[in-house]
Order: structure tokens, then C-alpha cells, then sequence
């Protein structure tokens, strides 16, 4: 049974690119959430999805966009890349009523 | 106001000993979860141990247990027995049941000495 599986696992990219990351979730979940993982620090709600439609956002700037498909697997886009975009980007899936399981995350760097 | 407070940043414990991490949170809601989240520095997040707000009992599981006590809002893991592998990152995070955003703490790091 696989788990979470995002991609790519690393990533560099420059200021004001374009950069889409991927994840599928764990077989049996419906929803899936997005994080951003500075060095250090606790992972920051980015975004959810549920049924193809952003059911909650954090607090990050519409540079930030996503989607969910019908097979439930997701994208997270961010355009015009900062300096401090840099970071671990996690993907959790989970359905109603579980705990969420993560990915192994994809790590951007920005230069 | 911060959710989710981990006041240790890091902690050291002996090979075999028991350790407790602290985590309280804060929140208005009735309904919510609390979840303690491991990740070693290959950085994969690996769920531990959940807690419904309403559930009368601490939760265990294996080694980790998590201490509930609701007047003080907190939510401390205990792990017993620890094993070099336990060293790693340990986030303790909520979920409010009236959103569908999880909350987590800044962390606290844990060494596990021979």
C-alpha cells in the first residue's frame, strides 16, 4: 500500500520562475493539504483540497495556487519565486475522521 | 496567540529512559485533535499518537503515550524506554474540528545519548 508519494524530491530554481510541485495521496484518502517547512521551523498551512475545490487557505499569498484532481492527486504552483521560497514542501493526505499522512516532501531552492 | 506552544527546543535524554515532550495549545473550540508528529532528518513526517478532545483516556501507542490534560490545555508525548533511534524532530500539532487547517508547534529536538 503506498503511502504519500510527492515529486520531484528536490528542486532549484531562480527568483521570479515558476515552480509545480506534485503529490499523490495515500490510497483511500480524499483530501489533501499542502505545507511549507522553513529550516528550523514547524510546518505552515499552505492550502486544502477537497472534491477538486480549495476548502481552506492559510495565510500565503496568491502566488500560491493549487489544484486537486479526480483521482484525488494534487498540484501546488508558486509563481514569481522568492528568495524566501525556499524551504520543504510537504504534501498529507488523509480522509474524514484520520490522522494525516505526510510525504516525504519536495525541497526548493531558490537562487 | 500561538495554537500550538513547544517550549523546549531541544531535549536530551539516556539510552532507556523515559522522556516527556511538552505541547499545550490553544483553542476555543469544543471538538478538536491533537496529533504528535516525528521527523528524523530525512525529513519525512511520521504520525505517533492521536488524541480526541473528547476521549476520557490518555492515548498509547507502543512506546509513546500522550498526557491529556484538558483544564491546562496541554498535550505532553511521554516516550519510555528511548532508543537511539528516537533522536529526531517532534512536532506536536491540533486540529480544530469547526476548520479543516492542522496547527503545528515550532518543534522540539530530541537526542537520544548512549
Amino acid at each position: 500500500d503506498a503511502g504519500v508519494t510527492q515529486s520531484p524530491t528536490h528542486l532549484i530554481k531562480t527568483r521570479g520562475q515558476q515552480v509545480t510541485l506534485r503529490c499523490s495521496p495515500k490510497s483511500g484518502h480524499d483530501t489533501v493539504s499542502w505545507y511549507q517547512q522553513a529550516l528550523g521551523q514547524g510546518p505552515q498551512f499552505i492550502f486544502q483540497y477537497y472534491e477538486e475545490e480549495e476548502r481552506q487557505r492559510g495565510n500565503f499569498p496568491d502566488r500560491f495556487s493549487g489544484h486537486q484532481f479526480p483521482n484525488y492527486s494534487s498540484e501546488l504552483n508558486v509563481n514569481a519565486l522568492l528568495l524566501g521560497d525556499s524551504a520543504l514542501y510537504l504534501c498529507a493526505s488523509m480522509s474524514r475522521g484520520q490522522p494525516q499522512h505526510f510525504g516525504d516532501g519536495t525541497r526548493l531552492s531558490i537562487l | 496567540a500561538q495554537k500550538i506552544t513547544q517550549t523546549q527546543p531541544g531535549m536530551f535524554v539516556q539510552e532507556k529512559e523515559a522522556v516527556t515532550l511538552d505541547c499545550t495549545y490553544d483553542t476555543s473550540d469544543q471538538s478538536y485533535g491533537l496529533f504528535w508528529y516525528k521527523q528524523p532528518s530525512s525529513g519525512e513526517m511520521i504520525f505517533l499518537i492521536y488524541q480526541g478532545s473528547y476521549d476520557e483516556q490518555n492515548a498509547t501507542e507502543g512506546r509513546y503515550s500522550l498526557n491529556f490534560q484538558k483544564a491546562r490545555k496541554s498535550a505532553n508525548l511521554v516516550i519510555s524506554a528511548s532508543q537511539l533511534g528516537d533522536s529526531a524532530m517532534y512536532f506536536c500539532a491540533m486540529r480544530e474540528l469547526t476548520g479543516n487547517q492542522f496547527y503545528f508547534g515550532t518543534g522540539t529536538s530530541l537526542t537520544v545519548i548512549p
